[in-house]
């Protein structure tokens, strides 16, 4: 069965710090592998996916995410935080021939001034 | 603005009521799915319409019924419910079915806030 693990429930950076968001996955097959931002009070956002075609993904936002399949790893990266960053972020896995999307645990991003 | 319109943003009940939580989407899409979210907690799949058929129930309750009227409308009638059930329901939607089109991201709605009394 296809999971994913989100390390790290609570990530704090301060504005222009780095952000980096951990996920592995486990797939036997190749994955199909999205994240998705929830911003409070609202549904959630697809900030990108990887379908195959390129192992750097590009989102929106400035964010970005790299698929490793040495590591079973998709993190997701921005260079410079903004304060707007802070929310809750969720890695995805779509079951492949279904319908099904496994969520991660999900991580609270928070931004210091 | 999301794609995805839910109805009403906000309800309160009372476990004997009867009301309904109503989404809309007009991105052509023939997967529509309702999800349950608890506070702090990942979304969690109830139901899965797709071309209008019920393809996937995630054993929910029957105190929660779903309803795919036509291909942009989806609604979840709520009945008896309990304090538990108190969360933020969520509607989603995506392109085709499943097999090749499970590369296609959910685009989701802002969610009905529901509370029981």
């Amino acid at each position: 069965a296809q999971s994913v693990t989100q390390l790290g429930s609570h990530v704090s950076v301060s504005e222009g710090a780095l952000v980096l968001l951990r996920c592995n996955y486990s797939s036997s097959v190749p994955p199909y592998l999205f994240w998705y931002v929830q911003y409070p009070n609202q549904g959630l956002q697809l900030l990108l996916k990887y379908t195959s075609a390129a192992t750097l993904v590009k989102g929106i936002n400035g964010f970005e995410a790299e698929f490793k399949k040495s590591e079973t790893s998709f993190h997701l990266t921005k260079p410079s935080a903004h304060m707007s960053d802070a929310a809750e972020y969720f890695c995805a896995v779509r079951d492949t021939g279904g319908f099904k999307t496994i969520f991660g645990a999900g991580t609270r991003l928070f931004v210091k001034a | 603005d999301t794609e995805v319109t839910q109805t009403p943003k906000h309800l309160v009940m009372g476990m004997t009521n009867k009301k309904s939580l109503k989404c809309e989407q007009h991105m052509g899409h023939r997967a529509m799915y309702w999800y349950k979210q608890k506070a702090k907690k990942p979304p969690e799949l109830m139901f899965v319409y797709s071309y209008e058929k019920l393809s996937i129930n995630e054993s929910v309750p029957s105190r929660f019924s779903p309803e795919c009227p036509n291909s942009s409308l989806l609604n979840l009638h709520l009945h008896a419910l309990q304090p538990e059930d108190s969360a933020l329901y969520l509607c989603a939607s995506s392109q085709g079915r499943g097999g090749s089109y499970s590369n296609q991201p959910q685009h989701f709605g802002d969610g009905t806030r529901l509370s029981i009394l």
